[in-house]
């Protein structure tokens, strides 16, 4: 059983058009985050809810818009897409937030805006 | 502010020589550190984490990493690499506070020769 699940995998579209990936774990755990891999493999953090809270919010465009419609899923939503938001978006869940729990990723999503 | 600079972007040894692979961090206070690899077109996993118990850490597949306060150091070694060793590795620094945000080095890539 996959732990932690994204789709779709591949994902290409044109500027100015509205996608949302999906993320869903089935560890039980309480916490779940966005992570944002750009085209150097640099990785950072976009958000986190921990039990449908928001606990992270980083710098992002405020056209990236994430939901949790409960525990288990993490969805993220995208407007006006533009071409600097092709990357890599990964998933992630943990038992609770904090430094003491791993962060189980999911395989990633690969945007590509043309 | 929580930092980690991974010293070499690129690392190539030949199939059954030591690897090392190095890490510097800077934080604020007693950090968490993580070690996370990344494989060709997957997900991160977890490697090992040092959460304040013991300095040298052990992890899976026969890696390892020593935290070093006094060089704010956490080094990723192995005696003897496999070609199957060869990915991308990410030395991550947990941030402040208590919500599990993590901070990633620029990642090094390594490569194994056979």
């Amino acid at each position: 059983d996959t732990a932690v699940s994204q789709t779709p995998k591949y994902l290409v579209t044109q500027m100015g058009n509205d996608k949302s990936i999906k993320c869903e774990q089935n560890l039980g755990h309480d916490t779940m985050y966005w992570y944002k891999q750009d085209s150097k493999k640099f990785l950072k953090i976009m958000f986190s809810y921990n039990n449908k809270e928001l606990i992270i919010n980083e710098t992002v465009p405020n056209r990236f818009s994430p939901k949790s419609p409960d525990k288990a899923h993490l969805n993220l939503h995208i407007n006006s897409l533009e071409l600097g938001d092709s990357a890599v978006y990964f998933c992630a869940s943990s038992q609770a937030p904090g430094r003491d729990y791993e962060q189980y990723f999911g395989p990633g999503t690969r945007l590509t805006v043309t | 502010a929580q930092s980690v600079t991974q010293l070499d972007s690129h690392v190539s040894v030949s199939e059954g020589t030591p690897v090392l692979l190095r890490c510097n961090y800077s934080s604020s206070y007693s950090p968490s550190l993580f070690w996370y690899v990344q494989h060709p077109n997957k997900g991160l996993q977890l490697l090992l984490k040092y959460t304040s118990a013991a300095t040298l850490v052990k992890g899976i597949n026969g890696f390892e990493a020593e935290f070093k306060k006094s060089e704010t150091s956490f080094h990723l070694t192995k005696p003897s690499a496999h070609m199957s060793d060869a990915a991308e590795y990410f030395c991550v620094v947990s941030g402040s506070g208590n919500t599990g945000k993590l901070i990633f080095g620029q990642g090094t890539t390594l490569q194994v020769k056979p």
